[in-house]
């Protein structure tokens, strides 16, 4: 089966500019999470979405992050302005809770987001 | 949520079993323990996963005490494409309880 698949796999924009990440999951997976990696930190917890409905989304760090998972598929991750500070690599990660204890999380490859 | 603890790194050679501890003092009753590997330049990916005793499956064993504060990752005769993070977190992922990482544990396997 397709993996997590995550587009695009590196951006560049400028400070003040609009990004919108997008996220595959994989079919049949009810579970959708955002993390992100900013340099030299940990990987952090973004949100949750469970179908279409956001489940946690306490990780959001403000109101420039938009998460949307309209229809239950795929997602997508707006930020709006870009600052520096939103720099990073951004995952992408689907399971399903049926088997999540065999087979955990699937994880996209990240988008890499640079704000100049 | 539980906060974990790992060594920040640790090195090993070709063949040889590595064995990376995580402590989890706070875990709470509903917790599960899972490991993921992280390559550079790719997402996390699952290894193991376990609440107690010991789980072993064709990549890993998951050793965990009676007491679950802490748990082992065991890996087999490593090579060198096993150099990488790896990370222990706890969490149930039932509830809303979703997966936090720490710092992870970087291993690098030397010829």
């Amino acid at each position: 089966e397709a993996g997590v698949t995550q587009f695009p796999s590196h951006s560049v924009i400028e400070k003040g500019q609009t990004v919108t990440l997008r996220c595959d999951p994989i079919s049949g997976h009810d579970n959708l999470y955002w993390y992100r990696r900013v340099m030299g930190k940990e990987i952090k917890f973004l949100l949750h979405f469970v179908k279409e409905s956001k489940q946690d989304e306490s990780g959001m760090p403000n109101n420039r992050f938009l998460a949307e998972r309209t229809g239950g598929t795929y997602s997508t991750l707006k930020v709006q302005p870009a600052e520096l500070e939103d720099s990073g690599v951004y995952f992408c990660a689907s399971s399903q809770l049926r088997n999540q204890a065999l087979y955990g999380y699937t994880f996209g490859s990240g988008t890499r987001l640079t704000v100049v | 949520l539980a906060k974990t603890t790992q060594p920040i790194s640790m090195d090993s050679y070709e063949g040889q079993e590595v064995n990376i501890t995580c402590s989890h003092n706070n875990i709470a009753t509903n917790d599960y323990i899972t490991w993921y590997q992280q390559f550079p330049s790719q997402g996390p990916r699952f290894i193991i996963q376990g609440y107690k005793t010991k789980v072993t499956n064709e990549v890993a064993s998951l050793f965990i005490p009676a007491d679950r504060k802490s748990s082992t990752l065991s890996l087999p005769r490593v090579s060198l494409s096993d150099t990488a993070v790896y990370y222990c977190l706890v969490g149930d992922y039932r509830g809303n309880n979703d997966m936090r990482f720490g710092a992870g544990t970087r291993l690098t396997v030397k010829p």
